[in-house]
């Protein structure tokens, strides 16, 4: 079984809809986070969280909200549902290590598409 | 602020050839690198990591980097390519200084001619 679950792996929807993407993890990690991967554009940082009561902004939150329900739990929602947030959305997990020197291990990816 | 800067969005090579993926930092810190594979279908893989001990970093599937701090760079090497290779490369920085996020390159997608 993966260690970071992302759920669904594919979804299709109409502009206007409430989205939720789920991520589960059974790395016993405290951080998690949510990218999004654009083409020529890479990985961008949504939001991440260092624990449970820990929720932060990354580069591009506008049109996002996250909720940390448990420490292997993060899921990410789109409340009204735009085009242009058509993506591959990426859940990712690390431990906080010596320093911070940990890498990221991630998910298979959500393919979203709004139309 | 810091920064990735992968030069080359696409990189041809035959088989068996010498894979030279570039990626140039930019941090006002001691960083902390890495290297991830994307194939079709699938999240970031781990290739190798640096984070300041050895400068010569050896990866899986036979790659390498070196970090080079006098040219902020952490180039990925591979003697000779194989057809498994071809796949999408990231680079990516992370630094404590902020709160070790990672920040992407744009990434380098590798296609290995027979």
């Amino acid at each position: 079984d993966a260690d970071v679950t992302q759920t669904p792996r594919n979804r299709i929807t109409k502009t206007g809809k409430r989205i939720m993407l789920e991520c589960s993890q059974t790395k016993g990690h405290d951080r998690m986070y949510w990218y999004r991967q654009d083409p020529g554009l890479g990985l961008r940082l949504i939001y991440y969280s260092f624990d449970v009561k820990d929720i932060n902004k990354g580069e591009i939150s506008d049109g996002y909200s996250v909720s940390r329900q448990a420490q292997a739990k993060f899921s990410l929602s789109l409340e009204s549902a735009i085009p242009n947030q058509t993506a591959l959305y990426f859940c990712a997990t690390s431990d906080p290590g010596a320093g911070g020197n940990q890498p990221q291990h991630f998910g298979d990816g959500t393919r979203l598409s709004i139309l | 602020a810091q920064s990735v800067t992968q030069l080359g969005s696409h990189v041809s090579v035959s088989e068996g050839a010498l894979v030279l993926l570039r990626c140039n930092y930019s941090s006002s810190v001691p960083p902390y690198l890495f290297w991830y594979v994307q194939y079709p279908n699938q999240g970031l893989q781990l290739l190798l990591k640096y984070t300041s001990a050895a400068t010569l970093v050896k990866g899986i599937n036979g790659f390498e980097a070196e970090f080079k701090k006098s040219e902020t760079s952490f180039h990925l090497t591979k003697p000779s390519a194989h057809m498994s290779d071809a796949a999408e490369y990231f680079c990516a920085v992370s630094t404590p200084n902020t709160g070790n996020q990672f920040y992407f390159g744009t990434g380098t997608s590798l296609t290995v001619i027979p």
